[in-house]
């Protein structure tokens, strides 16, 4: 069956220090990878994704992901979290290269940055 | 900046009662889903709608629910008789041919 995991419900870093979210996923093919954040009693926003070409993607507010084939990865990173990063973080695939394929979510990771 | 825009943002309705959610896509957009996330956790696809039809949907998407574009702009999930279980945080999203999903706001559906 085609999945994403998150295997850390909860991360937790200090101001100033470097967050990673972890993400694997198993789908067949290659895939689109996601990233969505989740504050408070909010929809989701898109951080950044993956299609092709460099392993490492730029998002919006500081974060970048790196992309790896051969571990089947797409962890999160930032490297110097904020207090206002707090928040839950889903990471999803498009399992299929068609534009309308549904995405499949990881069950969230919630970061806590501590000042 | 465009966005998909939800209403209600709060729904309260009584068991066994019909609910209709409605969402505005993104106007250029082709494609749009409905997800749903029970109380923070995980959220879970529903169905996608493509062309005037549904082009794929997830075993919760039962007979209970439907979805409809009635006027070539709203996109709308109807709940024909509410479980108690039904009760979640729906989220509607639109993508264009090869652009990530934007998500709506969300509609807090609680079923008492």
């Amino acid at each position: 069956a085609q999945s994403v995991a998150q295997p850390e419900d909860q991360v937790n870093v200090a101001e100033g220090n470097p967050l990673t979210v972890k993400c694997t996923y198993s789908v067949s093919g290659n895939p689109y990878l996601f990233w969505y954040v989740q504050y408070p009693n909010r929809g989701l926003q898109f951080l950044l994704k993956y299609i092709t070409g460099d392993n490492l993607v730029k998002g919006s507010y500081g974060f970048e992901a790196e992309f790896n084939k051969s571990q089947t990865s797409f962890h999160l990173k930032k490297p110097s979290a904020l207090v206002s990063d707090s928040a839950l973080y889903f990471c999803a695939v498009r399992p299929i290269n068609q534009a309308g394929t549904a995405l499949i979510f990881g069950k969230g990771t919630t970061l806590s940055v501590s000042s | 900046e465009p966005e998909v825009t939800q209403t209600p943002s709060h729904q309260v309705t009584q068991m066994g009662q019909e609910v209709i959610l409605r969402c505005v896509p993104i106007s250029n957009h082709l494609y749009f889903y409905w997800y749903r996330q029970i109380l923070g956790q995980k959220v879970e696809f529903l169905v996608s709608f493509y062309n005037n039809e549904i082009s794929e949907k997830s075993e919760i998407f039962d007979d209970q629910f439907s979805v409809e574009r009635p006027d070539g702009s709203n996109f709308t999930l109807k709940i024909r008789s509410t479980k108690l279980e039904d009760s979640a945080m729906y989220f509607c999203a639109s993508t264009g041919e090869n652009t990530e999903a934007f998500f709506g706001q969300g509609t807090r559906l609680t079923v008492v």
